[in-house]
């Protein structure tokens, strides 16, 4: 099966820009979507396809990917951005399952 | 509004099972995927399966092949998640979600659950 690997912490200056990455082989066929979780709280979508936002959320948030590579990125992080953030694609089994990354704390200072 | 509403916090013994259930309003519940993930205390999100609510039809994870069942009742708008010979590392949240397409390689969970939270203790 296939793995999404992401860096397990970053932290972000108030205001200032952090990119968030997720690598692995699935995506080199599939788009990632990215998820933002708060503690206690169910994951909300934030980014998915090649760069699309859903209804709600800041454009502040962006996405991108090359190769094996997928990136969330914010743009002038708010407090209210820390949260933990996942990656997720189709497995590139070809078997109709999917995976999700091992996510990543993000922390606004 | 389009939601997921799932059953309350189960608390169940080593080697039970537990059924957690998953009611979709707002949409038309055969037209869509209904996927479950799992959550252990402290940890990042596991995908476990989905179901076809049209036709019935399943996939699972691996790690889960053999000790869940997904089902549903389409009268109900009704979606079930069933986790057999239940022992202490399934104590976790269980979320439902919705998979939409919106184009080749592109799908996307855009409505969850709220989560059940299943604690296993003896």
């Amino acid at each position: 099966s296939s793995e999404l690997t992401q860096d397990p912490t970053v932290s972000v200056a108030l205001g200032q820009t952090v990119r968030i990455t997720c690598q692995g082989d699935s995506l080199r066929n599939y788009y990632a979507s990215w998820y933002q979780q708060k503690p206690g709280q169910a994951p909300v979508l934030v980014i998915y396809g090649k760069n699309n936002r859903p209804s709600g959320i800041p454009d502040r948030f962006s996405g991108s990917s090359s190769g094996n590579t997928a990136s969330l990125t914010i743009t002038g992080a708010q407090a209210e951005d820390e949260a933990d953030y996942y990656c997720n694609s189709r497995d590139s089994s070809g078997n109709h399952r999917y995976v999700f990354g091992t996510g990543t704390k993000v922390t606004v200072l | 509004q389009v939601q997921l509403v799932q059953s309350g916090a189960e608390v169940k013994k080593p080697g039970a099972s537990v059924k957690v259930s998953c009611k979709a309003s707002g949409y038309t519940f055969t037209g869509y995927y209904i996927h479950w993930v799992q959550q252990a205390p402290g940890q990042g999100l596991e995908w476990m399966g989905w179901i076809n609510p049209n036709s019935g039809g399943t996939t699972y994870a691996q790690k889960f092949q053999g000790r869940v069942t997904l089902t549903r009742d389409t009268s109900i708008s009704t979606a079930y998640m069933e986790l057999r010979g239940l022992r202490s590392d399934d104590t976790a949240v269980y979320y439902c979600a919705r998979l939409v397409y919106f184009g080749p390689g592109t799908d996307v969970f855009d409505i969850w659950g709220q989560g059940t939270v299943v604690t296993i203790s003896s």
